[in-house]
């Protein structure tokens, strides 16, 4: 039942490195892409999201990048800082949301 | 303003006795979602209501587990009888159609 396919299952970075979390899905209904974050003993907090008429979104050091035809979108986390270490899921959405499997970050100081 | 919030925070329950999580929604939101998260299975969505009507519960695993959402503001999901293998977080998120959606902290359940 896995419609959005997520890689890498975990990540480790470097401080001021870059992390990329990738993710595909199937279903062409799918109008609304979210990144969540969580972190350990919380719930996931959006992070960013875009819809697909776009190619690409920037908030600050995230960005997501969007392929329709590929049916793929990314995350790259720009300069990673220790902080950002924690559980990233995509998601995609028409009517309900459907999440990725999760890519585990750690970024060492 | 008040996020999604859940009750219980915690539960432990034997084997066999019945499980009532509960729901409160963000004011305002018309579709509502639970999830359940294991280390093994990720997040999965369960079942998902919008204006209070159950669209889609092909996820619930069982019969054992039920959903219901009664009004806009309450929302409740039971497990009956409860299993070892139900233990997880189970979480609650809200959201208006097609749109993003907020998650409360999670009812995490553990059943010996």
């Amino acid at each position: 039942q896995q419609q959005v396919k997520q890689s890498p299952q975990s990540l480790i970075v470097q401080k001021g490195g870059i992390s990329i979390i990738n993710c595909a899905y199937e279903n062409t209904a799918f109008d609304y892409f979210p990144w969540y974050q969580q972190f350990p003993g919380k719930g996931p907090a959006l992070l960013i999201a875009i819809r697909p008429d776009v190619s690409e979104k920037k908030e600050g050091r995230f960005t997501i990048s969007f392929n329709k035809s590929a049916k793929q979108f990314s995350l790259h986390i720009m300069d990673s800082q220790p902080g950002d270490s924690a559980t990233y899921f995509c998601a995609a959405s028409n009517h309900d949301m459907r999440f990725g499997a999760g890519t585990r970050l750690t970024v060492k100081p | 303003d008040a996020g999604v919030i859940q009750s219980p925070r915690h539960e432990v329950t034997e084997m066999g006795q019945e499980v009532t999580l509960r729901c409160k929604p963000i004011s305002g939101h018309n579709s509502l979602f639970w999830y359940r998260q294991t280390m093994m299975r990720g997040l999965e969505l369960l079942i998902y209501f919008n204006n209070n009507v159950p669209i889609d519960d092909s996820g619930m695993p069982e019969d054992r587990f039920s959903a219901k959402m009664p009004n806009a503001s309450f929302s409740t999901l039971k497990i009956q009888p409860s299993e070892p293998r139900d233990s997880a977080v189970y979480f609650c998120a809200s959201g208006t159609f097609g749109n993003t959606i907020y998650f409360g902290e999670g009812s995490w359940l553990t059943v010996v």
